[in-house]
């Protein structure tokens, strides 16, 4: 079982729609967890981190975060086709026990085609 | 503030040789980590660097190595290069306080390297 396994897609929503990505991971000592976005050919971006249960928005992203079910997802609003990339879920164990310095663990990605 | 930047872009080398891979973070990051990109593996952690000290290191073969400098840059060295070697290295900054929650990373554009 990998430590992070995200919904293998592809995704493909049309423009304007929601877009759900979704995550769940093994290692109940992760504390932290990230959305980045890659597009082709280019590194990852930070999209959004999360600490807490519940959610948390920014713009039309909204990440939300469930800890009991061990489960974080990422919605997109109103879906454009730029949003078009592959979309990394990471988490992080805190730093306490110090093998965790610098550490995030990545899903394989979902990528996520918005057709206009 | 001016991003994370990665020398060179691209590399192209023989099996049996070595490389050098540069990465400068941003401005007062003092954290630097490495992940190494496949298709197959997705992203991997190398190690990261904090203060010229490696304070943890992944599940890479010895070949892999790294240093940090005092104004924070980072070089990875990787020796008696194989084939399965080609990959998108990224490099990683990060505040990094070493305290509670691990702090978000912010990636370089990535040194594409081709083992021929």
């Amino acid at each position: 079982q990998k430590e992070v396994e995200q919904n293998s897609g592809p995704l493909s929503v049309p423009e304007g729609a929601i877009a759900s990505l979704n995550c769940t991971y093994s290692d109940r000592g992760s504390q932290s967890f990230f959305w980045y976005r890659q597009y082709s050919g280019k590194s990852p971006e930070l999209i959004m981190s999360i600490y807490s249960n519940g959610d948390k928005e920014d713009g039309r992203f909204t990440a939300q975060l469930n800890k009991a079910s061990q489960y974080v997802s990422l919605l997109i609003r109103d879906s454009q086709p730029s949003d078009s990339a592959t979309y990394l879920c990471a988490g992080a164990r805190s730093y306490a026990g110090g093998t965790s310095y610098g550490k995030l663990t990545f899903g394989q990605g979902t990528i996520l085609t918005v057709h206009p | 503030k001016a991003g994370v930047t990665q020398t060179p872009r691209y590399l192209i080398k023989t099996r049996g040789q070595q490389v050098t891979l540069s990465c400068s973070p941003i401005s007062g990051h003092r954290s630097v980590s490495w992940y190494q990109q496949t298709p197959g593996q997705g992203l991997q952690f190398l190690f990261e660097y904090f203060s010229e000290t490696q304070r943890n290191k992944g599940n890479f073969p010895g070949r892999f190595s790294g240093r940090q400098f005092s104004n924070s840059r980072s070089e990875m060295n990787v020796s008696t290069l194989e084939l399965g070697d080609s990959a998108l290295y990224l490099c990683a900054s990060s505040a990094s306080s070493g305290r509670g929650l691990i702090d978000e990373q912010f990636f370089g554009p990535g040194t594409r390297l081709t083992v021929l």
